[in-house]
């Protein structure tokens, strides 16, 4: 069974500030790495997904994550965030893409 | 249409009875899912089926049932809520052949008193 675990349930930073959102996840197998976000009273949507390739993959409205398979993690990147950004953030994981483990979400709030 | 709607959106039910979620979707997704989401927890999978297939997790099997009457509409069905499963439920799909991401609906919040 894959497991996602997210560090942080909660990151504060000001608009414009950067920010990296982490993700750790265990499973030995091919797997597909995913972000999805959820602002407040909306249904999960998706930012991007990692299965082969460049480890380094671009996403909607600036958002990256790099995959890195010595760490086990697929951190997710904004070099300049907008108070728009403010939502609840989920990392998934699956194999042969059909099973997806979400974590806990982390929290971004986003000051102005 | 890339949306998945669910129904209802809150829905209330007495300890001990039945309750029954829809979701459907007209993404012609081959896959389609049930998460439970509870509050500081992350999205569980209950399970999902794949075409008319059924897979159901381990440890939530006999708890939850589903049918899928054909490729666009999915239900989850409880036969005798208890106040554990007050919960959201999200529905959600997907298709494994075209490699697509997982679409959510926005949830059904259920409340069992």
């Amino acid at each position: 069974t894959q497991t996602v675990s997210q560090s942080d349930a909660h990151v504060t930073v000001f608009e414009g500030d950067s920010v990296e959102l982490r993700c750790n996840y265990s499973y030995g197998g091919s797997i597909y790495l995913s972000w999805y976000i959820q602002h407040h009273g909306r249904g999960l949507q998706f930012l991007l997904k990692y299965y082969s390739g460049n480890p380094v993959v671009q996403g909607v409205n600036g958002f990256e994550a790099e995959f890195s398979k010595s760490d086990s993690s697929f951190h997710l990147r904004k070099a300049s965030v907008h108070w728009s950004d403010s939502a609840v953030y989920f990392c998934a994981v699956s194999a042969g893409y059909q099973n997806f483990y979400f974590g806990k979400g982390t929290s971004l709030t986003v000051i102005p | 249409d890339t949306t998945v709607k669910q129904n209802p959106r809150y829905k209330l039910a007495r300890v001990g009875k039945p309750v029954n979620l829809i979701c459907s979707q007209t993404m012609n997704h081959d896959t389609m899912y049930w998460y439970q989401k509870k509050p500081n927890q992350a999205p569980k999978l209950l399970l999902f089926y794949y075409d008319k297939i059924l897979n159901r997790e381990a440890d939530t099997f006999e708890k939850f049932q589903s049918s899928r009457p054909n490729n666009s509409f999915c239900s989850l069905y409880i036969g005798s809520a208890g106040l554990e499963y007050s919960a959201m439920y999200l529905c959600a799909s997907s298709s494994r052949v075209a490699n697509t991401e997982v679409f959510f609906g926005k949830g059904t919040r259920l409340t069992v008193v």
